[in-house]
């Protein structure tokens, strides 16, 4: 199986911040790596997918990359909406293994 | 709108079984292979199992196989995660999740809003 670890676990930050969270696979996933940000009580939602591609109606604000083993998200300038837990999960092979998750917290 | 509605949730003994349904709607479900990913309370986000589109490939996490059993019926919409020998562990919000494939790449775009499992005696 492929493992897939996220630091920091949590992480506070402030409205304007830029923020990164980073993902690392326990071998190469290539570009097979997707991320979800979560609200409490939601379901999770699709915000990166290969890596790099945003999906549609997100927005702009948030970026991925990195390829092999490591990635991280990006967001450039946190706003209140953003507070929510992140998480990065692969889909190179079953069984596709999400991260632990990062809970994004407000300073 | 392209929605996934989960139910079937509830509260069940140890040692016994549910089935859990998930009514999609809003695109050509046939089209499509399906996940049902799960969160224990206070938890991170585990995936249990996929279906490919005619279901025909199957796959479990190993902390599910041999007593959870995913099916679809592309005629209803439907999909359905039948669980037996239930145990306390897999008390969890239970999530369908569609599969979209762009080229090579698979990633979870839909989801339902998830129905919860309480295993308790």
């Amino acid at each position: 199986d492929i493992q897939m670890t996220q630091s920091p676990s949590s992480l506070s930050a402030s409205v304007g911040d830029r923020v990164t969270i980073t993902c690392r696979a326990s071998q190469s996933i290539s570009s097979y790596l997707n991320w979800y940000q979560q609200k409490p009580g939601k379901a999770p939602k699709l915000l990166i997918y290969a890596a790099s591609s945003l999906q549609s109606g997100v927005p702009s604000r948030f970026s991925g990359s990195g390829s092999g083993t490591d990635f991280t998200l990006t967001i450039s300038s946190l706003q209140p909406e953003d507070f929510a837990t992140y998480y990065c999960q692969q889909s190179y092979s079953t069984p596709v293994h999400f991260g632990q998750g990062t809970k994004l917290e407000i300073k | 709108e392209v929605q996934l509605v989960e139910s079937g949730g509830g509260l069940v003994q140890p040692g016994g079984s549910l089935r859990l349904s998930c009514a999609a709607s809003g695109f050509t479900f046939s089209s499509y292979e399906m996940n049902w990913v799960r969160q224990a309370p206070g938890k991170g986000l585990e995936w249990v199992s996929y279906i490919s589109s005619s279901g025909s490939t199957i796959y479990y996490a190993d902390s599910v196989k041999g007593r959870f059993t995913i099916s679809r019926d592309n005629a209803k919409n439907s999909l359905y995660l039948q669980m037996n020998s239930l145990r306390a562990e897999d008390t969890a919000v239970y999530y369908c999740a569609r599969d979209r494939l762009m080229t090579t790449m698979y990633y979870m775009d839909v989801w339902g809003k998830g129905t919860t499992v309480t295993v308790s005696s």
